[in-house]
């Protein structure tokens, strides 16, 4: 069974800029959450998604978006970027229906650069 | 106050020694506690998660949850130097598809052969 999948693995954006970043979860899964990690504050949540809806949002300002499509793959977004949004970003699967709450797999991460 | 509070560490311990991992937590409504393993440039894995007051084993891990207390912890016996992570324990609240997620922000490990 093929794990989450993030795209692209590395970027280099600059101030101003926007980003979009991609998960595909495991097969079946349909729930999706995205989390930022830095090393200060290590895993904040940004949200979370379900059958295309977005059930559970953290804390992050109107920049950080996300949408979710029916094949369950979802995207984020950050627009106007800022220095401080450089940071590994995560993205987490779930199934829900079948596991336990909470048991979240993650993908490898999308590591964003802001210069 | 954080919500999921984590010695940041590093946790020295040598090889084959107990470690000791401690989570607390502050929302008394929280239900479900897990732990994940991270290792360095990789994504968290999940370890084992806990419920309901008491301990709970898993080969040489055990995760110990006191819900009065508000504090959740996880021993790592014989503790090995592939065992050198980042430990980070997560407080769920609520369940089925609405769940809060609460990552503490982690305790570094490191076993000294």
């Amino acid at each position: 069974k093929a794990g989450v999948t993030q795209t692209p693995r590395y970027l280099i954006k600059t101030r101003g800029q926007q980003v979009t970043l991609s998960c595909s979860p495991i097969s079946g899964h349909r729930s999706v959450s995205w989390y930022q990690q830095t090393p200060g504050q290590g895993l904040q949540f940004l949200f979370e998604y379900f059958s295309e809806t977005q059930r559970n949002k953290g804390n992050f300002p109107g920049r950080f978006s996300g949408r979710q499509f029916s094949n369950s793959r979802s995207e984020m977004n950050v627009s106007t970027l800022e220095l401080g949004d450089s940071a590994l970003y995560l993205c987490a699967s779930s199934s829900l229906a079948g596991g336990q709450p909470g048991e979240l797999f993650f993908g490898e991460g999308s590591r964003l650069t802001v210069l | 106050q954080k919500e999921v509070e984590q010695n940041s560490g590093p946790l020295s311990v040598p090889e084959g020694a107990i470690a000791s991992l401690n989570c607390t937590y502050s929302d008394r409504g929280s239900q479900s506690f897990f732990w994940y393993r991270q290792y360095s440039g990789k994504s968290p894995e999940l370890i084992m998660f806990i419920y309901s007051n008491g301990d709970k084993e898993d080969g040489r891990f055990t995760a110990q949850l006191n819900k009065a207390s508000q504090y959740v912890s996880l021993l790592i016996r014989d503790s090995q130097p592939s065992d050198s992570a980042t430990y980070l324990c997560a407080v769920i609240r609520g369940s089925g598809g609405y769940q809060k997620v609460t990552f503490g922000t982690g305790t570094k490990l490191q076993v000294i052969p």
